[in-house]
C-alpha cells in the first residue's frame, strides 16, 4: 500500500524553526517528486513547494509566501522528505500535508503546525 | 499566478440526484504537450484530500464511475451522476500547468 506519514508538527513561537518529515512506503520513493501542501484552519489548500526526483536534478520550487524561509530536502535512502521551516510566522499556522508527484496522490494524514506566542 | 474559481461554493443535494461543480481558470490549462493539467480532489470531513480526476476527465484508480470530469481550456466541470452520502465534503479543482500549482476555493457538498 502506498502511504505517506507526516510528523514533526507542534506549537512553536513566532520566529522559531521547525522541521517536518514525510515518511513514504509502498513505492520507489526516489522515482517521484514530492510536494508539501498546507491548509490553514477552516481554509482551503495552498501549495508550499516541491522537490524533484534526483533524475530531474532534485531541485526545488517554493510558493512566494515561504520562499527564503522554507527548505525542502529528501533522503531517498530513507524514503523521507523534509520541510525545514525557519522564521515562522503566525500565518504559517496550518495542517501540513505531503503528497506525491505532480498529480498529488496520495496525501499523508497531515501534521498540525501552530505558530503562536 | 493562475487564479482558479469554483461555483457554487456550497451545494446541498438530495441522495440519488445529480450534482455539478464548475471550475474556471484565469489562463488556459492546455499544455503544448497536448495535455490539460486540471485535477479534482475531494476532502471528506476530517480527512486528507484524495485525487478523483486527473487531466480533466480521467478517473483515478478506485473512483466510482458516478464521478466524471469534462471541459477544456479554461472551463471545467465535475459531475456526480447520483450523489451518495459518502460523497459529502469539499471538492477542489487544481491546476498544475504553471508554477505555483493553485487550487480553487473549494465547493462544500452536503446531503439534504
Amino acid at each position: 500500500e502506498v502511504q505517506l506519514v507526516e510528523s514533526g508538527g507542534g506549537l512553536v513561537q513566532p520566529g522559531r524553526s521547525l522541521r517536518l518529515s514525510c515518511t513514504a512506503s509502498g513505492f520507489t520513493f526516489g522515482d517521484y517528486a514530492m510536494s508539501w501542501v498546507r491548509q490553514a484552519p477552516g481554509k482551503g489548500l495552498e501549495w508550499v513547494g516541491f522537490i524533484r526526483s534526483k533524475a530531474y536534478g532534485g531541485t526545488t520550487e517554493y510558493a512566494a509566501s515561504v520562499k527564503g524561509r522554507f527548505t525542502i530536502s529528501r533522503d531517498d535512502s530513507k524514503s523521507i522528505a523534509y520541510l525545514q521551516m525557519n522564521s515562522l510566522k503566525t500565518e504559517d499556522t496550518a495542517v501540513y500535508y505531503c503528497t506525491r508527484a505532480s498529480w498529488f496522490d496520495p496525501w499523508g494524514q497531515g501534521t498540525l503546525v501552530t505558530v503562536s506566542s | 499566478d493562475i487564479v482558479m474559481t469554483q461555483t457554487p461554493l456550497s451545494l446541498s443535494v438530495t441522495p440519488g440526484q445529480p450534482a455539478s461543480i464548475s471550475c474556471k481558470s484565469s489562463q488556459s490549462l492546455l499544455h503544448s504537450d497536448g495535455k490539460t493539467y486540471l485535477y479534482w480532489y475531494l476532502q471528506k470531513p476530517g480527512q486528507s484530500p484524495q485525487l478523483l480526476i486527473y487531466e480533466v476527465s480521467n478517473r483515478f484508480s478506485g473512483v466510482p464511475d458516478r464521478f466524471s470530469g469534462s471541459g477544456s481550456g479554461t472551463d471545467f466541470t465535475l459531475k456526480i451522476s447520483r450523489v451518495e452520502a459518502e460523497d459529502v465534503g469539499v471538492y477542489y479543482c487544481m491546476q498544475s500547468i504553471q508554477l505555483p500549482p493553485t487550487f480553487g476555493p473549494g465547493t462544500k457538498v452536503d446531503i439534504k
